[in-house]
């Protein structure tokens, strides 16, 4: 079966310093990923999402960036963290060549930006 | 691109008692929406998906209605229960196989 992780769980960083994020999928190949961000008792914000190795498209320009070095790893960076930045980050995957296929969403990172 | 709205943002309910939310969307083109649940603190969970093709779907004290010509869908739960209590997130998938979330509904469930 299919397994998705990230970490870390939680992280409290000082605003300005670099920030990764990392998301594994396990037990599928060639998955569509996602990452998204939630603000404190907000919706659900598509920062970006991968088809591909290397394929990542941007769904809101800021200062993160993400990558995928592996077919099954995602990393969300930044160099230099905003406070704006604080949020419960959840990678998400799909399969891919089908539309309308359910996202399942890994358990998340919660980000404090002090 | 696709936008989905989401109503209402809070439901209070009294146990047993049905809730139903509602959601919107632009693009004729969506294809697939899910409604997902989300407990405080935890990952979004989906509960209940329909595609274009079908208009209702149900699953024991769930359902969803979809009527594409007016693109609009909703979700109803029957004889709540307080574990029922959470956010809702509706959501259409435009193209690409991106999900275009509405804003959440929080359901208090009273016993």
């Amino acid at each position: 079966s299919q397994t998705i992780h990230q970490w870390p769980a939680t992280l409290v960083q000082p605003v300005g310093s670099p920030l990764s994020l990392e998301c594994t999928v396990e037990g599928t190949s060639n998955p569509n990923l996602y990452w998204y961000r939630q603000a404190a008792g907000r919706g659900l914000q598509l920062l970006f999402y991968s088809v591909g190795i290397g394929q990542i498209s941007s769904e809101v320009p800021q200062n993160l960036s993400a990558s995928r070095p592996q077919d099954r790893q995602f990393i969300l960076s930044s160099k230099k963290l905003l406070l704006s930045d604080s949020g419960f980050y959840l990678c998400a995957w799909t399969l891919s060549g089908r539309a309308g296929n359910e996202q399942f969403f890994g358990p998340g990172t919660r980000l404090t930006v002090l | 691109g696709e936008n989905v709205e989401q109503h209402p943002s809070t439901l209070s309910v009294q146990e047993g008692d049905s809730a139903v939310i509602k959601c919107t969307y632009s693009d004729s083109a969506s294809n697939y929406f899910p409604w997902y649940k989300q407990e405080l603190g935890k990952r979004p969970q989906l509960i209940i998906d329909i595609r274009s093709n079908v208009g209702e779907k149900k699953d024991q004290r769930i359902a969803v209605t979809l009527n594409k010509t007016a693109k609009h869908f909703s979700l109803h739960i029957t004889e709540t229960q307080p574990e029922d209590s959470a956010v809702y997130f509706c959501a259409a998938s435009d193209s690409f196989q991106k999900l275009v979330f509405g804003t959440g509904t929080r359901l208090l469930v009273s016993p």
